[in-house]
């Protein structure tokens, strides 16, 4: 198998504070990880790309200060959203693979069930 | 660089009755082309890929789709839908001119099933 699970799966904050969401792949080893972002109706998009051990390679327009992601072990992930505001309100989802990115062909991406965040 | 549009935001049908989801695809690349399903409260899951092998893909749960290149179309079918494929479906493609791992997503095809 290849089970992907994150915590939590909806998480309800202030505005000004920091929330800590985590993806971890219970039956495999990730070498590489992914963070999207899902608005209502609206289609997923890649926040950044995270190697365990190195800092993750952030998308165009997508603040690294402001989304903290930790890629410490094989196994886990953590996207932080620091000093949270109400337009950070979101479905968040991690994703991630078995092996090392390659260019070709495609390594198959395996999905968590998203962390709903609601900032008030 | 590489975009989907799909045609649909919501489909309903009729259990037994065939599901035609649309897709269009904008590459400057030859594309890798992939459908996901997203049940609710469950992870994302690859319901078929394409890439550059046979133009016609059989996937998971009897699901399928044609790549035709001349256009640009990538549909999902089924032959007969069941209850439990109810739920929203994305049509990707990778980027290739950024690597073959970024994802780039659709906004969605919402399937409804009608008893």
């Amino acid at each position: 198998g290849a089970v992907v699970s994150q915590h939590p799966s909806r998480v309800i904050c202030k505005s000004g504070t920091s929330v800590k969401i985590e993806c971890r792949s219970l039956d495999f080893q990730a070498t590489t990880m992914f963070w999207y972002r899902q608005f209502p109706k609206q289609s997923l998009m890649l926040m950044a790309t995270s190697n365990e051990g190195s800092k993750a390679t952030y998308e165009q327009g997508v603040e690294k200060d402001k989304f903290l992601i930790n890629h410490a072990s094989l196994t886990l992930s953590t996207l932080t959203v620091t000093s949270a505001h109400p337009e950070d309100s979101s479905f968040y989802i991690c994703s991630a693979t078995k092996g090392a990115i390659k260019q070709s062909p495609y390594n198959e991406q395996f999905f968590g069930p998203g962390t709903r965040l609601t900032v008030l | 660089a590489q975009s989907v549009t799909q045609l649909d935001s919501h489909v309903s049908v009729s259990e037994g009755t065939p599901v035609l989801l649309r897709c269009n695809y904008s590459s400057s690349y030859s594309p890798s082309l992939f459908w996901y399903v997203q049940h609710p409260n469950k992870g994302l899951q690859l319901l078929l890929k394409y890439t550059s092998a046979a133009t016609l893909v059989k996937g998971i749960n009897g699901f399928e789709a044609e790549f035709k290149k001349s256009e640009t179309s990538f549909h999902l079918t089924k032959p007969s839908a069941h209850m439990s494929d109810a739920a929203e479906y994305f049509c990707v493609v990778s980027d290739s001119s950024r690597g073959a791992q970024k994802l780039v997503f659709g906004q969605g095809t919402r399937l409804t099933i009608n008893p």
